[in-house]
Parts: structure tokens; sequence; C-alpha cells
């Protein structure tokens, strides 16, 4: 695709209650990463998939958080029982290889809201 | 715990002034800074990537320089306007163990009134 596209754009979940975010990053992208970002904060790192393979899952906050890219292309980030310090907006970017000199393409981000 | 800071934390200039911020960095072990812009209901957006000390990037009326030994970075706008409103983001691309990522300073909210 054109771009990074994630859905859904906005999700307000119970507490307690399982969510699924998707990406769908720009095609041929080989690497993926998730970031949260909680209000008022930077982007912070949650994981890094390089084709298939999850090579660092060192930001998940909680065994709680779960991802996948099963064939390498799309990816779900999973929150289990959602508690209230979830809400934040989750961003999806992909990057041609992994390197210092690839800049991200970051989707628009799903906000999510729980109550 | 690597720290990116990005300073001041907002900023509201009148449309046609110039401004700029500052991105502080650990200086060792460098490899890489990004700057990204982010409108508001929109995508992060790539500005520059910069990789060497003394680099300076310009695009339209945005530049940056960058001081890799000293660890920091600005970030100019040359006659601000109102669609230069957003969130300026940068991160510092972070080599442990094998693992690379960026890591993301919290952002300086530029707002720019007509």
């Amino acid at each position: 695709g054109a771009g990074v596209s994630q859905s859904p754009r906005y999700k307000v979940a119970k507490r307690g209650q399982d969510v699924a975010l998707r990406c769908d990053p720009i095609s041929g992208h080989v690497s993926l990463f998730w970031y949260q970002q909680a209000l008022g904060q930077g982007p912070e790192f949650l994981t890094y998939f390089q084709n298939e393979a999850q090579l660092d899952k060192s930001g998940l906050p909680s065994d709680r958080f779960f991802a996948e890219r099963p064939e390498g292309s799309v990816s779900t980030l999973k929150i289990q029982r959602t508690q209230q310090e979830d809400s934040a907006v989750y961003l999806c970017a992909s990057s041609p290889r992994q390197g210092e000199h690839y800049g991200y393409t970051f989707g628009s981000g799903t906000r999510l809201t729980v109550v | 715990i690597l720290n990116v800071e990005q300073s001041p934390q907002s900023l509201h200039v009148q449309e046609g002034d110039s401004t700029n911020f500052t991105c502080s960095f650990p200086s060792s072990n460098f490899y890489a800074l990004h700057w990204y812009r982010w409108e508001t209901a929109k995508s992060p957006e790539a500005l520059f990537v910069m990789t060497l000390n003394g680099d300076e990037k310009k695009k339209g009326r945005i530049s940056a320089t960058l001081n890799t030994k000293e660890g920091y970075s600005y970030l100019y706008i040359k006659g601000s306007q109102p669609e230069d409103s957003a969130t300026y983001l940068c991160a510092f691309w972070e080599v442990n163990t094998g693992f690379q990522k960026l890591v993301f300073g919290t952002g300086t909210r530029l707002l720019v009134s007509p």
C-alpha cells in the first residue's frame, strides 16, 4: 500500500476487555515497530519484527501484551485484560530494513481509551 | 536508561517568526539522530535522518544541525507559517547488544498563530 495503515483509529474498551490492534505496513518493508505514546510523553518502544521474526520485545510492559506478524506483513498487537494505564496512542511504523539510515513510516495510530 | 530530551516542551509564535528547538542525546555510541513532524490527526512524518557530526540538512524553510560530540541537534524553522503547527520529535538510534531501535524524546509542541 501507499502508507502504513492502522485500525481501528479509535477504540474504547471496558477495563478487563481484550483488544486487538492491527497494522498493515508498506508492502515489502522488512522492519515493523510498535510504539506506545501516553499523554504528554514521547513514543515508547514496545516491540520490533524483522519479517515474521519478533527480534525485540523488551518494551512490552507486561505479559498482557502480545504481538505477532505471522506472514511477515500485517501485524497485530493484542492487549489482554486491559487496564486504565493501557490508555494511550499505539503507533505502528515500518521501514525497508533495519538500520540507522532508514527513516520510519508511521501509521496514524490507534487511540485506546480504557474505561 | 537512555535519555533523549527536547526543549522547550511547547512554543507559541506568530506567523513570520523564526524559531528553533533543541534535542539533547547521549554523545557516546552515536549512530543517527532522526527528526519527525507530527501534525494533529495525522501520522508522524520523517523530516531528517542525520548521521555525521556537523551535518546540516534542509527541507524548505526547515533545517537541522547536528553536534555528536556534545550531544545536541537544533531544528530551525524560518518564517513560521500556521501549517508548521505540529509536534516535532527527535529520536536517537540506540544500538544495544545487537538490537537497534529509535528512542524518542517527548517532543516540542509548536503553535503558529496567523
